[in-house]
């Protein structure tokens, strides 16, 4: 069975703190992705990143960055933490393709800044 | 990225069958239809998708209109387990790197009664 798995399930900061949300998956997966879910706006992506040391901007990266140093791990990373970034946060993973494989998703870790 | 239009909730008795719609008027030729479902507390995970063809598998079966404006997910026998958000998502496999973008919207959420 695939597995995604995040490093935490619930976390909370204070402001202006460096936050660090790891994500690993055991799948071989080329892609993988980080997302936040909020009340009302759904799920919305970050960045994803489609390789070791590569990528990609989603719809809402202000404020955020990545890591992809190995395959198997992609880490969000909250510069400076602010109380608009206290949300849930989902990772997943992907092979690689032509958009029809599936994502398969983390359990999610509920980040709140106070 | 082409829209998709789905009822906010449905209800559901246990045993029954359960049809979710949904439209998704604008589709292009090169775009799959995924399902995807988010129990409470839980990241979101894979249900189906097809392109033109009626789909089945372990889970649920997937009706895809003639015209491809609209489809159908059908869980034969609801269960509460089944109880979750459903999302109806359309993937362009035509590009690279965007296509592996999930776009969600608001889904239907799915009560089903005991």
């Amino acid at each position: 069975d695939v597995k995604v798995t995040q490093s935490s399930r619930y976390l909370v900061k204070r402001t202006g703190e460096k936050v660090f949300l790891e994500c690993v998956q055991d799948m071989d997966h080329e892609n993988m992705f980080w997302y936040r879910q909020d009340p009302g706006l759904g799920l919305r992506l970050i960045y994803f990143s489609y390789d070791v040391k590569m990528k990609e901007k989603g719809d809402i990266p202000e404020g955020y960055s990545v890591s992809r140093e190995k395959k198997e791990r992609f880490s969000l990373i909250l510069e400076s933490a602010s109380t608009n970034q206290t949300s849930m946060y989902l990772c997943a993973s992907s092979p690689a393709g032509t958009g029809r494989n599936e994502q398969y998703f983390g359990p999610g870790t509920r980040l709140t800044v106070t | 990225d082409a829209k998709t239009t789905q009822p906010n909730s449905m209800e559901s008795n246990e045993e029954e069958p359960v049809h979710l719609p949904c439209n998704h008027s604008t589709i292009s030729g090169t775009d799959y239809i995924h399902w995807y479902r988010q129990l409470p507390s839980q990241g979101p995970e894979y249900v189906i998708h097809g392109l033109t063809s009626n789909v089945n598998n372990r889970m649920a079966s997937l009706a895809i209109a003639e015209d491809r404006k609209s489809s159908t997910l059908i869980l034969h026998r609801a269960t509460l387990r089944d109880a979750a958000v459903y999302y109806c998502i359309l993937r362009d496999v035509s590009g690279w790197g965007g296509s592996e973008k999930l776009v969600f919207g608001k889904g239907t959420k799915l009560t089903v009664n005991p």
